[in-house]
């Protein structure tokens, strides 16, 4: 089967750094992307590591471990706007995707 | 604009009625998919279309039902046979199958009492 774990909920202040965390077990992995959904919106692409690293995109970088089966979301400088539900998705076999439960970010001033 | 549209936002119907989700998209993808997502939990794939006139079954299709006549357009019906229909349904779109980035459309919300 196909599983992955994400804390359920994060809370950091305006301005402050946060890590999101992301392990899976898949049976097939390519590649684990991030999602960003506001309350009732549409998720939106946020980034894809299919190699060992980090990638940063402005504010946000994300990090693949392939060896530990985990990958984490960097937010830093958090603005108000950030809160949101950050969802992390394995690229597996048969060119599917697995989506994780999702993480709910609070920002507090 | 380019984008992916999904009507109606919120859709209401009764139970052993069969129910239509429209889903449009005019970014030129090749690949469209159908998620369903129910309160606290990820994504699940319900069908998904490589390209005009195919389409696979994703993890839930039971109760389900899609075409893909056109390349602007992946309707998904929900039909009688679903047990549990209500929730929030995402409509996404990418270039090619396996793309990393999908395109979403902004969901509907189906209510079956």
């Amino acid at each position: 089967g196909q599983s992955l774990e994400q804390p359920s909920e994060v809370t950091a202040v305006e301005g402050a750094i946060v890590q999101i965390n992301c392990t899976y077990q898949t049976s097939g992995f390519y590649g684990l992307s991030w999602y960003q959904q506001h309350d009732g919106g549409a998720p939106t692409f946020l980034s894809y590591n299919a190699l060992d690293g980090l990638e940063e995109t402005g504010r946000f970088s994300s990090f693949l471990s392939r060896s530990d089966s985990y990958g984490y979301l960097l937010l830093q400088e958090l603005q108000m706007k950030d809160s949101a539900s950050y969802f992390c998705a394995v690229r597996s076999n048969f060119n599917k995707f697995y989506f994780g439960s999702g993480t709910k970010l609070n920002v507090k001033p | 604009d380019g984008g992916i549209t999904q009507s109606p936002k919120y859709l209401f119907r009764k139970e052993g009625q069969n129910v239509t989700l429209s889903c449009e998209q005019n970014l030129n993808h090749d690949a469209m998919y159908w998620y369903r997502q129910d309160p606290g939990q990820g994504l699940r794939l319900i069908y998904y279309s490589q390209i005009v006139n195919d389409f696979q079954k994703g993890d839930i299709a039971e109760g389900y039902s899609v075409s893909r006549e056109k390349k602007e357009s992946f309707p998904l019906t929900v039909t009688s046979a679903q047990k549990n229909p209500t929730a929030f349904y995402l409509c996404a779109s990418s270039i090619q199958l396996g793309d990393a980035e999908q395109y979403f459309g902004p969901g509907t919300r189906l209510t079956v009492t």
